[in-house]
């Protein structure tokens, strides 16, 4: 159990144009979804955490404008990297929030690795 | 800021032999900690958690020690397998069910045949 997947796990794309990137949890419910980024070798860098009907709330210095997040459904949040520049390349990792009595735990989808040539 | 960090970077280990991963974190007020596996090309995996009111606990060939007055976090692997080899990161919570997580440096663990 606990699956969270993401899609696509690999994109490239032209400077200026805009990537949607899904994360769906596929066996259970998340209220609330949270979206990294990672560079090479580096830890994982919180970007921003969405819940599901609401709008998502971004950590310091990452631009919601740039980084459009939606959370239509408890199974699915997306994330769109809008006007996407080199400096965007990353893996995007999503995770999904289990929480229940004795339980608080992020599953987290496989990644998504983004090139912007 | 407060941050969580790895002593050691890389550590290569015997098959079969244990291992063990340190992580010293800064905010005393933290309360929840987890630790994560990561393979190449691959989100995290869970491993174990630990909460602040312990300082011990155990999972399959994986035990995590939790050191508060030093803050000071490990994971201890026994008979390491080749699959074992990947990244492993620490995470940091304020407090259990606070959702934000701050994560470590990493450390890379390569296994030796």
């Amino acid at each position: 159990g606990a699956v969270v997947s993401q899609h696509p796990s690999r994109v490239i794309c032209k400077s200026g144009t805009s990537v949607k990137i899904e994360c769906r949890s596929l066996d259970f419910q998340a209220t609330t979804m949270f979206w990294y980024r990672q560079f090479p070798k580096k830890s994982l860098m919180l970007m921003a955490t969405s819940n599901e009907g609401s709008k998502a709330t971004y950590e310091q210095g990452v631009e919601k404008d740039k980084f459009l997040i939606n959370h239509a459904s408890l199974t699915l949040s997306t994330l769109t990297v809008t006007s996407a520049h080199p400096e965007d390349s990353s893996f995007y990792i999503c995770s999904a929030r289990i929480s229940s009595v004795g339980t608080d735990t992020q599953y987290f989808g496989p990644g998504t690795r983004l090139t912007v040539l | 800021g407060e941050s969580v960090g790895l002593h050691l970077p890389t550590l290569s280990v015997q098959e079969g032999d244990n291992s063990i991963i340190n992580c010293a974190y800064s905010n005393s007020a933290s309360d929840y900690f987890i630790w994560y596996k990561q393979e190449s090309g691959k989100g995290p995996q869970f491993i174990i958690d630990i909460r602040s009111n312990m300082d011990k606990r155990q999972g399959q060939r994986v035990t995590v020690l939790l050191n508060k007055t030093v803050k000071h976090l490990s994971l201890q692997i026994a008979a390491t397998q080749p699959g074992d080899s990947a990244v492993y990161f620490c995470a940091e919570c304020l407090s259990f069910g606070n959702e934000k997580l701050t994560f470590g440096t990493g450390t890379r663990l390569t296994i030796i045949p």
